[in-house]
This record gives C-alpha cells, sequence and structure tokens, in this order.
C-alpha cells in the first residue's frame, strides 16, 4: 500500500525558512515523480513543485508563485522527499501536500495527508 | 497555458446521479484530465483519469458509483446513486506548463 507522511510543518515568521519532508512506502520510489500542492485556508487546491525521476532526466519545475524561493529536493535511497521553502510570505500559509506519480502518468496521483505551514509574525 | 474552469458548486439528493463538469481551455479540447475528490478535513484523493476520447481509469478501490465522460472540451464526473459520503470539493487537473487544478466543485448531497 501506498503511504505518504508529510511532516514539518509550524508556524513561522516572514522572511524565514523551513524544510518540509514527505516520508514514503509502498512504491518505487526512484521511479516515480513527486510534487508538492498547497491548499491555503478555505481555498483551492495550488501546485508549486514537480520533480522528475532520474530515469526521466530528474528535471524540477515550478510555479511562478514561488519559483527562486522553493527547492524540490529527493532522497531515492531513503524515499524522502522534501520541500525547501525561502523567504517565506504570509501568503505562503496552507497545507503541503506531497503527491507522486509514475513519470508517464503524471496525472495518476497519490496524496499525502498533509501538513500545515503558518507563516504569521 | 491550459486553464481548467469548474462551477463552484453542485447539489443533488440522496440517491440520486449528479454530472460534474470541468471545461477545458480554448485550443486544449484533447487534453487528458485526472478528478480528485477531497472530503471535509481530509486530503484529496484520485478517483480517475478521463482521456479526450472519452475513455476513463479508475483508482484503485473506487467505486462503480464513479464514472468519467468527455463532450468536446468538457470531462465529466458522473456520481450515481449518491450518498452522503461523496459530500466533498472536486477537482479536475491536467498537465500544460507545470500541473493545473480547476477551482473546484463543492457538492452537496441533499
Amino acid at each position: 500500500e501506498v503511504e505518504k507522511v508529510e511532516s514539518g510543518g509550524i508556524l513561522v515568521q516572514p522572511g524565514r525558512s523551513l524544510r518540509l519532508s514527505c516520508t514514503t512506502s509502498g512504491f518505487t520510489f526512484g521511479d516515480y515523480a513527486l510534487s508538492w500542492v498547497r491548499q491555503a485556508p478555505g481555498k483551492g487546491l495550488e501546485w508549486i513543485a514537480f520533480s522528475r525521476s532520474k530515469a526521466f532526466g530528474g528535471t524540477t519545475e515550478y510555479a511562478a508563485s514561488v519559483k527562486g524561493r522553493f527547492t524540490i529536493l529527493r532522497d531515492d535511497s531513503e524515499r524522502i522527499a522534501y520541500l525547501q521553502m525561502n523567504s517565506l510570505k504570509t501568503e505562503d500559509t496552507a497545507v503541503y501536500y506531497c503527491i507522486s506519480a509514475p513519470d508517464y502518468d503524471v496525472l495518476t496521483a497519490t496524496w499525502g495527508q498533509g501538513t500545515l505551514v503558518t507563516v504569521l509574525s | 497555458q491550459v486553464v481548467l474552469t469548474q462551477s463552484p458548486s453542485a447539489s443533488a439528493s440522496l440517491g440520486d446521479s449528479v454530472k460534474l463538469t470541468c471545461t477545458l481551455s480554448s485550443g486544449h479540447s484533447g487534453y487528458t484530465i485526472a478528478w480528485h475528490q477531497q472530503r471535509p478535513e481530509k486530503g484529496p484523493q484520485y478517483l480517475m483519469k478521463v482521456n479526450g476520447d472519452g475513455s476513463h481509469s479508475k483508482g484503485d478501490g473506487i467505486p462503480d458509483r464513479f464514472s468519467g465522460s468527455t463532450s468536446g472540451a468538457e470531462r465529466y464526473l458522473t456520481i450515481s446513486s449518491l450518498q452522503s459520503e461523496d459530500e466533498a470539493d472536486y477537482y479536475c487537473q491536467t498537465w500544460g506548463t507545470g500541473m493545473v487544478f480547476g477551482g473546484g466543485t463543492k457538492l452537496i448531497v441533499l
């Protein structure tokens, strides 16, 4: 069974940095594309970052709202995905979800349960 | 860039059927989309993919009451024999320049 557990969400001040983790099991992590998607309170889903597997080039893509501030990282040996978030803004307040899918079928995502990041001065 | 448009809300009665719509922007009518369900206070769950030819493929364990279809630039999610647990937000998703989500439809089961 595919499992993902996000962690690392806390209350943090604007301008600070934070790293989220997504610990996984139940699938061949190194063969999968990974994404981070967030949901601000009472709002819809917003994709923010994507990482292809090494077999598909290992490249990354970012939404304009986070490009240059956030970095998606992966440790294939430990089966963990990370989201490094720098220069946090109040508008980054959201539940952050880690999702995975085969590179050749990125729409068939399985979701974690999410971790809440609150950016507040 | 592809844009997905969903109605903000829909309602239907227990036991009835409901058809939710996701509309692809002009020039993108052939795109495949996915449907996700998000129950209150829960994370989303993948339901199915719906292709431009009308075929669909469901995720593991998704009941037969859920089905997908296509007409032109519109992709549908039909839920039959509505149950109270179907009350949720439903999001469509595709891949353009990055992952794209529709705004979501809140389904109320009366």
